[in-house]
């Protein structure tokens, strides 16, 4: 069965505090694995995509990597703005449908 | 560019009663999916649209419907309400199927079933 696992369920920082987040997956062959930032009461805003096993993608503070089984959203230096959720979610060969974690809450104290 | 659009952005129903939601995908986008998301919880996927027919759909029962336009605007009619079916629904946007795509999301609608 294709499911996604997202940990820490919840990270405090300091600002400044870098850090990592995880998502560990098992579908039937990847096509695609994709990191979202969700605010409180709004819809998911799309980061990256990453498609095949040693990618690496960057974006400001933040830079995804992806393995065979997991992938991790580093955060260099945060600031309170990056405070969000952060969802991961798969996108299986088989299908076209996305499988989502249920994200990390990221809290990042001044 | 206007992203993906959604309509309306609250909405209070009772149980018993349908409700239809309302999508406009991004610009140059042909595809429409529509997932739930309960208060702390990840997006679950309900369907998926492409070219008016339904392509794909999770794990819902039959209550849940949707419909896709020429327009590529889609809607969901979820009928019988239920207290459970209080949730976000997000609208997503992409371009095709068959390959690994970007999906964009609307800003939801939130439902509540008293």
């Amino acid at each position: 069965e294709d499911q996604v696992t997202q940990s820490p369920e919840a990270l405090r920082l300091q600002e400044g505090e870098s850090s990592s987040l995880n998502c560990s997956y098992t579908v039937s062959g990847l096509r695609g694995l994709f990191w979202y930032r969700q605010d409180p009461g709004k819809g998911p805003e799309f980061l990256f995509t990453l498609y095949s096993a040693g990618e690496e993608k960057e974006k400001e503070r933040l830079k995804a990597t992806l393995t065979k089984k997991e992938s991790f959203l580093h955060i260099t230096a945060p600031k309170p703005e990056d405070s969000a959720t952060y969802l991961c979610a798969v996108q299986a060969k088989a299908g076209n449908q996305f499988y989502f974690g249920t994200g990390t809450s990221l809290t990042v104290i001044p | 560019d206007a992203g993906v659009t959604q309509s309306p952005t609250h909405l209070i129903k009772t149980r018993g009663q349908q409700v239809t939601l309302r999508c406009s995908p991004k610009s140059g986008h042909d595809t429409v999916s529509w997932y739930q998301q309960a208060l702390g919880q990840g997006p679950q996927f309900i369907f998926q649209y492409y070219e008016e027919e339904e392509r794909q759909r999770g794990n819902f029962p039959d209550r849940f419907s949707g419909h896709q336009f020429p327009n590529y605007s889609s809607e969901l009619n979820v009928n019988a309400l239920l207290l459970g079916d209080s949730a976000l629904y997000l609208c997503a946007s992409s371009y095709g199927t068959r390959y690994g795509f970007e999906q964009f999301f609307g800003p939801g609608t939130r439902l509540t079933v008293l």
